[in-house]
């Protein structure tokens, strides 16, 4: 089966520690993307990649950081420093020549 | 900057009415355009992809349509079902970087 896997699907981490958030695809999509959601808010850019070893910030790359070390995985990082970090994380993949993009189910993060 | 416009925001129909829902765009260079569906805590599926020089897609009873020169698409599902209740979100493809920027969404429920 063809897809993108995240996990876990509820994350739950107390105020002050960092957490990573796993995204594996294998549909041998070069282009990799995270996004946030907040309820009633559309998704927002949070970094993406194109290629392996090469990622760029997107509108809210504050407090977060990513790694390309292999083309199936992008996992994220949210750090202490993101100030409100409680939402529903999306991570997607698309082929660079039509730049369809392809979600996973998500994780819910919770931080208190 | 590119801004996606969904209108309306919640729509409630009765089964077996065709309805349209609404999205605008404010800067017409884009590449693409996708509509998504969203269920409630579930990531986005892609339902049609309209590429810039298309002027419309058909999947099933979904028909989505393009006017990139005045910056709106609309996507047009026939005979609702109550299986069709979802939040369905609009997203352009634009700029050097590719990024995908999205609408808010519109709320849409089925009534049986």
């Amino acid at each position: 089966d063809g897809g993108i896997t995240q996990s876990p699907k509820y994350l739950f981490r107390k105020e002050g520690q960092n957490v990573t958030l796993s995204c594996e695809q294998n549909l041998n999509h070069d282009a990799m993307y995270w996004y946030r959601q907040d309820p009633g808010q559309g998704l927002r850019l949070i970094y993406y990649s194109q290629i392996v070893n090469d990622f760029q910030k997107g509108d809210i790359a504050e407090g977060y950081s990513v790694s390309r070390e292999k083309k199936e995985s992008f996992p994220l990082t949210v750090t202490s420093a993101q100030k409100n970090p409680t939402a529903f994380y999306l991570c997607a993949s698309s082929p660079t020549t039509t730049y369809e993009q392809y979600f996973g189910p998500g994780t819910r993060l919770t931080v208190t | 900057k590119q801004e996606v416009t969904q209108i309306p925001a919640a729509l409630s129909v009765p089964e077996g009415e065709n309805l349209v829902l609404n999205c605008s765009f404010t800067d017409s260079a884009i590449y693409n355009l996708q509509w998504f569906r969203q269920d409630p805590g579930k990531g986005l599926t892609s339902l049609l992809l309209i590429q810039s020089s298309q002027r419309e897609q058909t999947s099933g009873r979904l028909n989505a349509s393009l006017d990139k020169s005045s910056g709106r698409s609309t996507l047009y599902i026939a005979a609702s079902q109550p299986g069709d209740s979802a939040t369905y979100l609009c997203a352009v493809l634009s700029g050097s970087a590719r990024q995908l920027t999205f609408g808010s969404g519109t709320q849409l429920t089925v009534l049986p």
